[in-house]
């Protein structure tokens, strides 16, 4: 058990409609970051937030964003989903100063359809 | 071309083998780099670190050639509970990227 907790665990939704993901981070991590995998494929690099602050992007939308709060816990939000957002979501927690974080926690994911 | 490339495998190995990964990586400001394990539908996990000076644990061996801007991980003696998805990850200070994964498959 890593301490990182995920919810929901499995969701379905429409093309067009909004969702919102969450994550509660290991104790005493203050990072963490989203990351979509999709069938067959590795983890992609969504966003990283660091003391409630995002600092790094990877290559998607805007509609994809984010919140870290003051517990360090996290939300995902997409908006307007499209069939291929459907993936299973990771987040992941980790140490230090926000920047080589060293060793990721994964939480179980958040398996995500759009129909 | 890919910031992370793994040979997606599948690499098919008797018990007892030796098996080698690859990855190469584009950036060469990249700071840290490691290995996961991902089981089927399950979350990736830490394997290793990944030194420039290569490290060793158990029947894992991992190398670092950053004038390559290449890793490799090699499996000695492998077991039927090495079959797994073996991640590449590199961590450039503010974003991670991990390959595609290489699928290990060890056989009876």
């Amino acid at each position: 058990e890593t301490g990182v907790t995920q919810s929901p665990t499995h969701l379905i939704k429409t093309r067009g409609q909004q969702v919102t993901l969450r994550c509660s981070s290991q104790s005493g991590h203050n990072t963490v970051s989203w990351y979509q995998q999709a069938l067959g494929q590795g983890p992609q690099f969504i966003f990283q937030y660091y003391r409630e602050e995002e600092n790094g992007r990877g290559n998607f939308p805007p509609r994809f964003s984010g919140l870290q709060f003051p517990n360090y816990s996290s939300e995902l939000n997409v908006n307007a989903l499209e069939l291929d957002d459907s993936a299973l979501y990771l987040c992941a927690s980790s140490g230090g100063t926000g920047g080589n974080t060293g060793e990721l926690f994964f939480g179980e994911g958040s398996r995500l359809t759009v129909l | 071309r890919k910031e992370v490339e793994q040979d997606p495998g599948p690499f098919n190995v008797p018990e007892g083998a030796t098996v080698a990964f690859n990855c190469t990586y584009s950036n060469s400001a990249s700071q840290s780099f490691f290995w996961y394990r991902q089981d089927c539908r399950k979350e990736p996990k830490l394997l290793m670190s990944v030194y420039s000076s290569g490290n060793e644990d158990g029947r894992f061996t991992a190398q670092l050639n950053r004038a390559s801007q290449y890793i490799s991980l090699l499996i000695r003696d492998s077991k039927l509970s090495d079959s797994a998805t073996y991640l590449c990850v590199v961590n450039g200070g503010f974003k991670t990227i991990f390959g595609a994964g290489t699928r290990l498959f060890v056989k009876a």
